[in-house]
């Protein structure tokens, strides 16, 4: 049982490039979001997804573009990427109702740097 | 959503006992308080929940005072390993958003 899997771990971008992260859940999890954690922050919310075919904007969504074609994947696009996007960023997915509905479980995160 | 206040950092020698507070003033009835951990730079990871009442698991103890305005997470004996960001949640289960806070930073002292 894999969980939640972010590809890719690394990458470095230059200005103006545009990139796709991928999330990945095995668990039949209704809910995914997008997170960026900043050096010495804690995490703001990017845009998150409550099922299928469902997006919403989160705390900090300028700049970013996602799609949940399905269930288990959640895609955060950068268009055109900026120095001020250089950051980590983590996905996580919960399941909705029942005992531990709310608990978010978290992948690894992927490192972007822009230059 | 209730916002909440955790000091910025705090140390612990280790083998002792690890509190964490968290201020929640303006929680409502039905909103749960959440804890997890950020160890260096990975994702985080959950560790204990609770309503109104005290809870305990294998991690951690959550203590929630009568009026629900604030709680304490326990680290019974903190080792080296439990050095991490440590996060204070308040949410309810049907809230789609889920915003965390700057946390704690809690650093255990050989």
């Amino acid at each position: 049982n894999a969980g939640v899997t972010q590809t890719p771990k690394f990458r470095v971008l230059k200005t103006g490039q545009s990139m796709t992260l991928l999330c990945a859940q095995d668990m039949n999890h209704e809910y995914m979001y997008w997170y960026r954690q900043d050096p010495g922050m804690g995490l703001r919310l990017i845009h998150y997804s409550v099922g299928e075919g469902t997006t919403a904007k989160g705390e900090v969504p300028d700049g970013y573009n996602v799609s949940r074609l399905k269930k288990q994947n959640f895609l955060l696009g950068l268009e055109s990427a900026a120095p001020s996007q250089t950051s980590v960023y983590f996905c996580a997915s919960r399941r909705t109702g029942g005992t531990g509905a709310n608990v978010l479980t978290f992948g690894a995160g992927s490192r972007l740097t822009v230059l | 959503d209730a916002k909440t206040t955790q000091p910025t950092s705090m140390d612990c020698a280790e083998g002792r006992a690890a509190n964490l507070p968290c201020n929640h003033s303006t929680i409502s009835g039905n909103e749960y308080v959440y804890w997890y951990r950020q160890i260096h730079s990975q994702g985080p990871q959950y560790i204990i929940h609770g309503l109104k009442n005290n809870e305990t698991n294998e991690m951690a103890s959550l203590i929630i005072t009568e009026d629900r305005k604030s709680s304490t997470l326990i680290l019974p004996h903190a080792t080296l390993r439990d050095t991490a960001v440590y996060y204070c949640i308040v949410t309810t289960s049907g809230t789609y958003k889920y915003i965390f806070g700057t946390g704690t930073r809690l650093k255990v002292l050989a």
